[in-house]
């Protein structure tokens, strides 16, 4: 399964733009790469997910580089309640969808 | 319509007991995957229950099972408690009709072994 590399933590100033790295080297070409958020003593929030083109939905976009070896999630207009630790995951090519969570990146919005 | 439950939220057990932790599913949801995460890290997946059966298993030890009943809630059981399996204990439910395999999480059930 191919892995994910996150810098460990990122602040961002409140109603700016927060932009999030994800190194995906291995990837495959069925693989897809998913985003997923957890607030503090929350369980994990899916976000976004993507193949090869970029997505865009209410909470963000995800933006995949051609190559597909790494991707960056956009956090348009980031809000106090968007602090939590973001992670992304290659999704297992087993069609059940097995997420194998790497340690993610902080991210602590500051007003 | 309520999303992932788990319960109980909060479990305290002593080294060498045994402990059962429960999840129900999202509406429409009949698969439901357990994962274990120790303070300061990422989720570590567990094992699946789709249909009543173990569909896949993460590198946990045979003193984690599980048992997902007819009405697609499922229960984690872990025997022979060690101070290592004190963590936050997540399930997460899914369609098995969902092209996009997305997973709804519960709130999770914090298990503290002493």
């Amino acid at each position: 399964d191919a892995k994910t590399t996150q810098p460990p933590s990122m602040d961002c100033a409140e109603g700016r733009a927060a932009n999030l790295p994800c190194n995906h080297s291995t990837i495959s070409g069925n693989e897809y790469v998913y985003w997923y958020r957890q607030i503090h003593s929350q369980g994990p929030q899916y976000i976004i997910h993507g193949l090869k083109n970029n997505e865009t939905n209410e909470m963000a976009s995800l933006i995949i580089t051609e190559d597909r070896k790494s991707s960056t999630l956009i956090l348009p207009h980031a809000t106090l309640r968007d602090t939590a630790v973001y992670y992304c995951i290659v999704r297992t090519t087993d069609s059940w969808g097995k997420l194998q969570f790497g340690a993610g990146t902080q991210v602590v919005v500051t007003p | 319509d309520a999303g992932v439950t788990q319960s109980p939220t909060h479990l305290i057990k002593t080294r060498g007991q045994q402990v059962t932790l429960r999840c129900s599913p999202k509406s429409g949801h009949d698969t439901v995957s357990w994962y274990q995460q120790a303070l300061g890290q990422g989720p570590q997946f567990i094992f699946q229950y789709y249909e009543e059966e173990e569909r896949q298993r993460g590198n946990f030890p045979d003193r984690f099972s599980g048992h997902q009943f007819p009405n697609y809630s499922s229960e984690l059981n872990v025997n022979a408690l060690l101070l290592g399996d004190s963590a936050l204990y997540l399930c997460a439910s899914s369609p098995v009709t969902s092209g996009s395999y997305e997973q709804y999480f519960g709130p999770g059930t914090r298990l503290t072994v002493t």
